[in-house]
């Protein structure tokens, strides 16, 4: 079982927004920041958010990040087929280091 | 460009040993942490372990410690995992993560995250 909660799967249509959530506690996501991988199958993982809410070079607007204590959403507007992935998000955890949360498998309808 | 190659990934048989390796090119090796990940097959990412930038601090996770040794060549810009003792559920593709600091302590302060991923190399443990 996972440190971070994240919702097994999602879906939504072509166009649509979609969010997934990272639930964490005090000492992950509650004083920690949070990163978020895009994982498609057969492929490396890659960095999609940063600091909460950054977006490195190379990734749409259309990708965003918040957190609100201890839960940490990624959004993503204007859904597109190739959004189709598994995601994660990731913290620093004291007592484990890095901590990964289950992944969200991102289904465009 | 940042570039990162893991190699080394095999068949094992259980308990038996082997050494991945990363080589990673276009930045300063020795200025970055390295860590690696693995994924199961139909698992989520699971961090393995990780290795500051000056080889001195390292961190493991329960599911290996005792098991795998991380380390690093600075002059060849390359980092190891030493995976010993191995167990079928160590089989999973091996990522190697360069972080964006110098410290092993990731996502605490603003600016410290993992940026670069490797392919991966394939582990597959049987008997």
């Amino acid at each position: 079982q996972s440190v971070l909660t994240q919702p097994p799967s999602v879906s939504a249509a072509p166009g649509q927004t979609v969010t997934i959530s990272c639930s964490g506690t005090s000492s992950t996501i509650g004083e920690n920041y949070v990163s978020w991988f895009q994982k498609v199958p057969g492929r490396a993982p890659k960095l999609l958010i940063y600091d909460h809410n950054k977006r490195p070079s190379g990734i749409p607007d259309r990708f965003s990040g918040s957190k609100s204590v201890t839960t940490a959403t990624l959004a993503i507007t204007g859904l597109q087929t190739g959004d189709e992935a598994d995601y994660y998000c990731a913290t620093w955890d004291s007592s484990s280091a890095v901590v990964f949360g289950g992944g969200t498998k991102l289904t465009v309808l | 460009d940042v570039q990162l190659l893991e190699s080394g990934g095999t068949l094992a048989q259980p308990g038996g040993s082997l050494r991945l390796s990363c080589s990673g090119s276009g930045f300063t090796f020795s200025n970055f942490a390295f860590h690696w990940v693995r994924q199961a097959p139909g698992k989520g990412l699971e961090w393995v372990a990780g290795l500051s930038g000056s080889g001195e601090t390292r961190y493991y996770a329960d599911s290996v410690r005792g098991r795998f040794t991380i380390s690093r060549d600075n002059s060849k810009n390359t980092v190891f995992l030493q995976l010993n003792d191995l167990r079928a559920e160590d089989t999973a593709v091996y990522y190697c993560v360069k972080s964006t600091g110098v410290t092993l302590v990731l996502m605490v302060y603003a600016g410290d995250y993992f940026d670069y991923w490797g392919q991966g190399t394939l582990v597959t443990v049987y008997s």
